[in-house]
């Protein structure tokens, strides 16, 4: 059984590019949700992905964009990207109505905007 | 809207001391409420969880929780701490237990186990 998987592990971006990051969700889970972890703070709930569409989403903006593919993998993509950007980028794949299961993080992905 | 507070950034501790990270959450709707370890340049790892039943939470790597209902705590528990315990610890609380829906975490607590 294969855990959450992401890439890439580090990237460095100039403020006002765009950003995708990749996540391949754990097998046998359905459900995909990504947090922004700023250095000394907890995660923050950016949104989750169910069958492929937004399955809620936290107080991020617009810029702030995903997608989840048929093999349950998904994708984060920021536009305009700013400074204040710059965090630990975490997924987390569990299954819908498997009450108790948890979730599954992956080890993140570093984004530094300059 | 829910909201968790860890009351410690900082926990040094001694090895094979006993350690108590202290966790208070508030909510006006029930919770289910989570404790996870990151090691340094990994992700989240879970250690322990409550959804009902038994307020006494027992986790991985000897770690143990107890639910406080009338408190609003989750404090967590080792009796005897390892250097490898040294970690940064995060509470979490959700309002689904059908793993649907935001966890919304705490701000962490930093433990550093010395020799």
């Amino acid at each position: 059984e294969t855990g959450v998987t992401q890439s890439p592990t580090h990237l460095i971006k100039t403020r006002g590019q765009q950003v995708t990051l990749r996540c391949s969700s754990q097998s046998g889970h359905n459900t995909v949700s990504w947090y922004q972890q700023a250095l000394g703070q907890g995660p923050q709930f950016i949104f989750q992905y169910y069958r492929e569409e937004e399955n809620g989403r936290g107080n991020f903006p617009p810029r702030f964009s995903g997608l989840q593919f048929p093999n349950y993998s998904s994708e984060l993509n920021v536009n305009a990207l700013e400074l204040d950007d710059s965090a630990l980028y975490l997924c987390a794949s569990s299954s819908a109505g498997a009450v108790g299961y948890g979730y599954t993080f992956g080890s993140g992905t570093r984004l530094t905007v300059v | 809207a829910q909201s968790v507070t860890q009351l410690d950034s900082q926990v040094p501790v001694f090895e094979e001391a006993p350690v108590e990270l202290r966790c208070n959450y508030s909510s006006s709707v029930s919770v289910y409420l989570f404790w996870y370890v990151q090691y340094p340049n990994q992700g989240l790892q879970l250690l322990l969880k409550y959804l009902s039943g038994s307020t006494l939470v027992k986790g991985i790597n000897g770690f143990e929780a107890e639910f406080n209902k009338s408190q609003t705590s989750f404090h967590l528990r080792k009796p005897s701490v390892h250097i490898s315990d040294t970690a940064e610890y995060f509470c979490a609380v959700s309002v689904s237990p059908g793993n649907t829906g935001k966890l919304i975490f705490g701000q962490g607590t930093t433990l550093q186990v010395k020799p």
